[in-house]
C-alpha cells in the first residue's frame, strides 16, 4: 500500500510570496490532516477533511492560508503572502476515517527568507 | 499552562538501556493516547495506542496510562541505536471528529 505522498519536499521563498503544498493521501482514506510542525515542536492541526468537506479549520490562519480538497482525494494547501514566521514543515496525514490510526507523510519543509 | 507538556531533551543513553519517555496532560477529556516516532526529516509514525488507564505492550515497547494523574509513559526495553528518533506523545478526545494534540516531542540518541 503507499503512503502519504507529498510535493514539494522543500520550497524556500522570500516573505510575500507566495507558495502551495500538494498531498495526495492513501487510497480510500476518507480524512486528510493538514499540520504545522516548527522546529523543535508537535504538530499543529491547521485544517481537517472529511472527504471534499471542512471538519475543523480552526486553527487555520485564513487570512494569509487557503486549503482544499477537491473530489474527496488530492489536497493543496496554500499560503499567500508568506511570513518569516510560517517557516516550518507542513505535515498531510490520512485516515480512514476519523479517529482511526493517521497516517503522516514526509512533509514539506518551508523556509521563508 | 501547555494542554500537553514533554521534555524536550535529548535524551542520551547507552545501547541496551531502558528508556522511559514522558508527557503530562492537563485536559481530562483526553481518552485516546499514541506515541509517535519521528525520524529527522520524515513523517511521524504511529508506534503505540492506548486507550484508558494501564499498560500495553509490543515488543520491546511498553505505553503506560495513569488518567487519575494526567500522566502518561513509553518504556523502551533494550534500546537500539536505530531508536534514535523523537518521541511525540499525542492525545485526543471522545468525539469523532476530536483533533490530535502533540506535545513537543523527546529526542532519544542511543549510542552504540
Amino acid at each position: 500500500e503507499a503512503g502519504v505522498a507529498q510535493s514539494p519536499r522543500y520550497k524556500i521563498i522570500e516573505k510575500r510570496q507566495s507558495v502551495a503544498f500538494w498531498c495526495n493521501p492513501i487510497s480510500g482514506h476518507a480524512t486528510l490532516y493538514w499540520y504545522q510542525q516548527i522546529l523543535g515542536q508537535g504538530p499543529k492541526l491547521l485544517i481537517q477533511f472529511q472527504n471534499n468537506g471542512v471538519v475543523d479549520d480552526s486553527q487555520l490562519p485564513k487570512d494569509r492560508f487557503s486549503a482544499e480538497r477537491l473530489k474527496g482525494v488530492d489536497s493543496t494547501l496554500k499560503i499567500q503572502p508568506a511570513k518569516l514566521e510560517d517557516s516550518a514543515v507542513y505535515l498531510c496525514a490520512s485516515s480512514r476515517a476519523s479517529q482511526e490510526t493517521q497516517y503522516f507523510g514526509p512533509g514539506t519543509r518551508l523556509l521563508v527568507l | 499552562q501547555k494542554e500537553v507538556e514533554q521534555d524536550p531533551g535529548p535524551l542520551s543513553v547507552p545501547e541496551g538501556a531502558i528508556v522511559s519517555l514522558n508527557c503530562t496532560y492537563s485536559n481530562s477529556a483526553f481518552q485516546y493516547f499514541m506515541w509517535y516516532r519521528q525520524y529527522s526529516r520524515k513523517g511521524p509514525e504511529l508506534l503505540m495506542y492506548t486507550y484508558s488507564s494501564g499498560n500495553k505492550e509490543d515488543g520491546r515497547f511498553t505505553a503506560q496510562v495513569d488518567k487519575s494523574s494526567k500522566y502518561i509513559s513509553l518504556f523502551i526495553r533494550d534500546s537500539q541505536p536505530s531508536d534514535s528518533a523523537t518521541y511525540l506523545c499525542a492525545m485526543t478526545g471522545q468525539s469523532g471528529y476530536s483533533t490530535l494534540t502533540f506535545g513537543k516531542g523527546t529526542m532519544l540518541l542511543v549510542s552504540p
